[in-house]
């Protein structure tokens, strides 16, 4: 699985659209790319995953560059409940383990 | 929800005594996780299991054991708790072991080793 690149931290406010970076050049033609998140005390929550195309669900969107050596994270409207860490993840082919790294810390400013 | 429980959510036990900790789905997957999470650390993945009686090492899996007797049970055990072990310990579930497959995760159960 590739090794993904992420800020340590972001900050937004509360009601705007939130766009977490996640870059990942090694990334192999068959990796999906997995988004985690932690809210406090709490285990990990997943989020979205994609593999070429942009992906939506009620939770975020995904946006995957052309080249899939990056991607962003989406939240459409800020709320201080998104105040968490969030994990962007490689996974390919036969991944037993899904390998966590630090994440960015997403603040919500009210 | 996934249909996830740990069990005990928190435990303080002494040093030297052995220690199991539980991981319950209701969800039939395949594939079931422990990890351990430490301040500056992440996750690290202690072991796996890809079925009943099938279970593999993870990166820091020494000082720990696991079982797995039933589809829905896995079993993380310390044998003789060190003060290392003090950490916050995840499981997660997998329908497949495939990228495409998303992990579901428990609410942690909190290990102090005094």
């Amino acid at each position: 699985d590739a090794k993904t690149t992420q800020p340590n931290s972001m900050e937004s406010n509360e009601e705007e659209p939130v766009h977490l970076p996640c870059n990942h050049s090694t990334i192999s033609g068959t990796d999906y790319i997995h988004w985690y998140r932690q809210l406090p005390s709490q285990g990990p929550e997943y989020v979205i995953h994609g593999l070429t195309s942009n992906v939506n669900n009620r939770m975020a969107s995904l946006a995957i560059a052309e080249d899939r050596k990056s991607s962003t994270l989406i939240l459409h409207r800020a709320t201080l409940r998104d105040a968490a860490v969030y994990y962007c993840i490689t996974a390919g082919a036969g991944s037993y383990q899904l390998t966590f790294g630090k994440g960015t810390k997403l603040s919500v400013i009210p | 929800d996934a249909g996830i429980t740990q069990s005990p959510r928190h435990k303080v036990t002494e040093t030297g005594t052995p220690v199991t900790l539980r991981c319950h789905q209701t969800e039939n997957h395949r594939y079931m996780y422990w990890y351990r999470q430490d301040p500056g650390h992440g996750l690290r993945l202690i072991h796996y299991s890809y079925g009943v009686k099938d279970t593999d090492k993870g990166e820091v899996s020494d000082g720990y054991s696991v079982s797995r007797s039933k589809t829905e049970d896995f079993l993380l055990t310390l044998e003789s708790a060190t003060s290392s072990q003090t950490s916050v310990y995840f499981c997660a579930i997998r329908s497949l072991d495939r990228g495409g497959t998303e992990a579901f995760f428990g609410q942690g159960t909190r290990l102090t080793v005094v």
